[in-house]
């Protein structure tokens, strides 16, 4: 298993509320990327960093927010959930080489927005 | 943009026996990595085989092989002997080498169930 850790695995909350979906890694890795996987499994990029303090939005417009102030972090928030948010979260790492790094995945965060 | 298309939404196959997952995928890059996860239930997704695009020889992993055919961009899986334990969804994911970030670009997967 690898060292990427995702809190917390599943959470049920109500419309409007805030809420931080937290990310971390042991392995030192500079890349860290945040996937929303969605009901039909299809997996879309939606932020990533290549090191503290960057970030870049990814190819699905999302409404979170990501920061990345230690290497090991990477914390996503949603300001206002909506049920549109209501999805499964996947965050992962890889280290920085030339290419063709695997990217190493955590154990999702199932969101559920009443 | 690169696109990755899997066009076989569900398979199954009897355990012990052979099976072949397909993955297409379009590019204007000449050189790129390919790979293929696996993510079973309610488990974290793995790295099952990874390919570069310049190297001609199929990538092996154990039971798990690749046929890759540049020209045609395609990129399937064979999984030999199959296990009860390869129960899983298969995604095959396209990556460039260039850029600073790495990105993955995924197709929507094969749920694939190896029956007893």
């Amino acid at each position: 298993e690898a060292d990427i850790y995702q809190t917390p695995r599943y959470l049920v909350i109500g419309t409007g509320k805030k809420i931080t979906l937290e990310c971390s890694q042991t392995m030192g890795h500079d890349k860290m990327y945040w996937y929303q996987q969605d009901p039909g499994m299809e997996l879309h990029l939606i932020h990533y960093s290549y090191g503290v303090n960057s970030t870049e939005k990814g190819d699905l417009s999302s409404e979170s927010t990501v920061s990345r102030i230690r290497t090991e972090h990477f914390p996503l928030t949603l300001e206002s959930a909506r049920p549109s948010h209501t999805s499964q979260y996947l965050c992962a790492s890889s280290e920085d080489r030339t290419g063709g790094s695997e990217q190493y995945f955590g154990p999702g965060t199932r969101l559920t927005v009443t | 943009a690169q696109t990755v298309t899997q066009s076989q939404p569900e398979m199954s196959v009897q355990e012990a026996e052979t099976v072949t997952l397909s993955c297409t995928y379009d590019t204007s890059e000449s050189n790129y990595y390919l790979f293929w996860y696996k993510q079973p239930p309610s488990r974290q997704m793995i790295l099952v085989i990874r390919q570069e695009a310049y190297k001609q020889q199929n990538a092996t992993e154990n039971r798990f092989s690749v046929n890759f055919q540049k020209a045609a961009k395609s990129f399937s899986l064979k999984i030999s002997d199959s296990q009860l334990g390869d129960t899983a969804m298969y995604f095959c994911a396209f990556m460039k080498p260039l850029g600073s970030a790495r990105q993955l670009t995924f197709g929507s997967g094969t749920q694939l169930t190896v029956l007893p």
